[in-house]
């Protein structure tokens, strides 16, 4: 299998504009999760899926933030509009497993700066 | 709330140094512990998991024990490499099916 796959790996943009990040996960994993990573907070959930559901959002930082997923093979993280502080590594990762015994499979990272 | 707490790093160890990274967790009910590693440039991936107290994970050299009594799962190797440097985070999955992940440990390994 190929694995989590985000994209881009690498996005710079200016203050305002918005951002998309994409994700695939690995095929027949009915569980999907946005991270975002900085050096000041660690990694953090932002939400997750299970069949295409958002199951919890409560991580999502504010209403610049918004995630779908319209098919079990593809995901979106955007943000409208973007800011310096949204500047950060996302990650994306799925599970197939429905209990906490099971391993998260993660991307590498879509590195965003908001300048 | 359930939380992962483990020392901050960074830590630099020489090469064949023995290794700890502590870890402890709160949480409400048994959770399943997890650590992962993060390579330069990479996403997390998984390095060894327990499911119940007592349990020992272990992987490539890499050891921790689920300890109910003292709420830990520290991580050990007896003689860590140059290929060690690494982020390593402790996780614990309890009551839901997200995982709540410590802050990270660093680990530079110096020839």
């Amino acid at each position: 299998d190929a694995g989590v796959i985000q994209s881009p790996r690498h996005e710079v943009t200016e203050m305002g504009q918005e951002v998309t990040l994409r994700c695939k996960p690995i095929s027949g994993h009915d569980y999907l999760f946005w991270y975002r990573q900085t050096m000041m907070r660690g990694l953090e959930l932002l939400i997750y899926f299970n069949n295409n559901v958002p199951i919890d959002d409560s991580g999502m930082p504010e209403d610049r933030f918004s995630a779908k997923m319209p098919n079990a093979s593809f995901s979106t993280l955007k943000i409208q509009p973007s800011e310096p502080r949204d500047s950060a590594v996302y990650f994306c990762a799925s599970r197939e497993d429905s209990t906490n015994t099971g391993e998260l499979f993660f991307g590498e990272g879509s590195r965003l700066t908001v300048l | 709330g359930d939380s992962v707490t483990q020392m901050e790093g960074p830590v630099t160890l020489s090469e064949e140094a023995f290794l700890t990274i502590n870890c402890t967790y709160t949480a409400t009910g048994y959770p399943s512990l997890f650590w992962y590693v993060q390579y330069p440039g990479e996403g997390l991936q998984l390095l060894l998991k327990a499911t119940k107290a007592d349990d020992k994970g272990s992987n490539k050299g890499f050891e921790a024990t689920y300890r109910k009594e003292t709420t830990s799962f520290h991580l050990e190797k007896g003689s860590v490499q140059v290929s060690d440097s690494a982020v390593y985070f402790c996780a614990q999955g309890a009551g839901s099916y997200q995982l709540t992940f410590g802050k990270g440990t660093k680990l530079s390994v110096i020839p």
